[in-house]
């Protein structure tokens, strides 16, 4: 069965600091992955997508994320965090069969220090 | 451009009240829509999904129901409430192509007492 694994539920990160959070996946075949924030209270924000072809996929807010195959990771970073970040992220990979349907990890909450 | 509604924002219930969540599309027309729960400091649980008027498929048993009486409409609802239905309620869409995103509303917190 697929699965979407993100081992850290917290992550604290000064602002101006590098991020990088992970996400692992599980599914037997080139998977569709993505990167949602969720500020509180909130819906959730697509921040990028992979689907195929080139593994570094840049989004919105300054984001990027890389498959690997060989990892079975699509972990999102940022060079430099600003306070405005702090929010939690959710991995997701598209089920595929017939509905499309998303397979969520549990989120990472980042905290930003001043 | 696409935009997502539901309502109401938030709701405090007390059990056994019945339950009603309205979720709308705009400006798109025959959109996959689903419907998702987050409990607290949890992830994603997809409830229900619809790829058309009167086409619900559920993913887990439970005290809720989904409707889809029209086009761009979607409706949670429950005839009882239970504690253990509180939560985030996310609504969202997608195209029915290959290679779809899902974009997500602004959710209802339902809170049963």
């Amino acid at each position: 069965a697929q699965s979407v694994t993100q081992p850290d539920i917290h992550i604290t990160v000064s602002e101006g600091a590098s991020l990088e959070l992970r996400c692992n996946y599980s599914y037997g075949a080139t998977p569709y992955l993505f990167w949602y924030v969720q500020s509180p209270g909130q819906g959730l924000q697509l921040l990028l997508k992979y689907f195929s072809g080139d593994t570094l996929v840049q989004g919105i807010k300054g984001f990027e994320a890389e498959f690997k195959r060989s990892q079975s990771s699509f972990n999102l970073r940022k060079p430099s965090v600003h306070w405005s970040d702090a929010a939690e992220y959710f991995c997701a990979v598209a089920r595929m069969d017939s509905s499309y349907k998303l397979i969520f990890g549990s989120g990472t909450r980042l905290l930003v220090r001043p | 451009s696409q935009t997502i509604h539901q309502w109401p924002a938030t709701l405090v219930q007390p059990v056994g009240s019945p339950l009603s969540l309205e979720c709308t599309v705009e400006g798109t027309s025959n959109p996959n829509l689903y419907w998702y729960r987050q409990a607290a400091g949890r992830g994603l649980q997809l409830l229900f999904y619809s790829v058309g008027i009167g086409q619900i498929s559920s993913e887990v048993p439970q005290n809720l129901s989904a409707s889809r009486p029209q086009d761009r409409q979607f409706i949670l609802s429950s005839k009882k409430l239970l504690l253990s239905d509180s939560g985030f309620y996310l609504c969202a869409w997608s195209g029915t192509s290959h290679e779809e995103t899902q974009y997500f509303g602004p959710g209802t917190r339902l809170l049963v007492l």
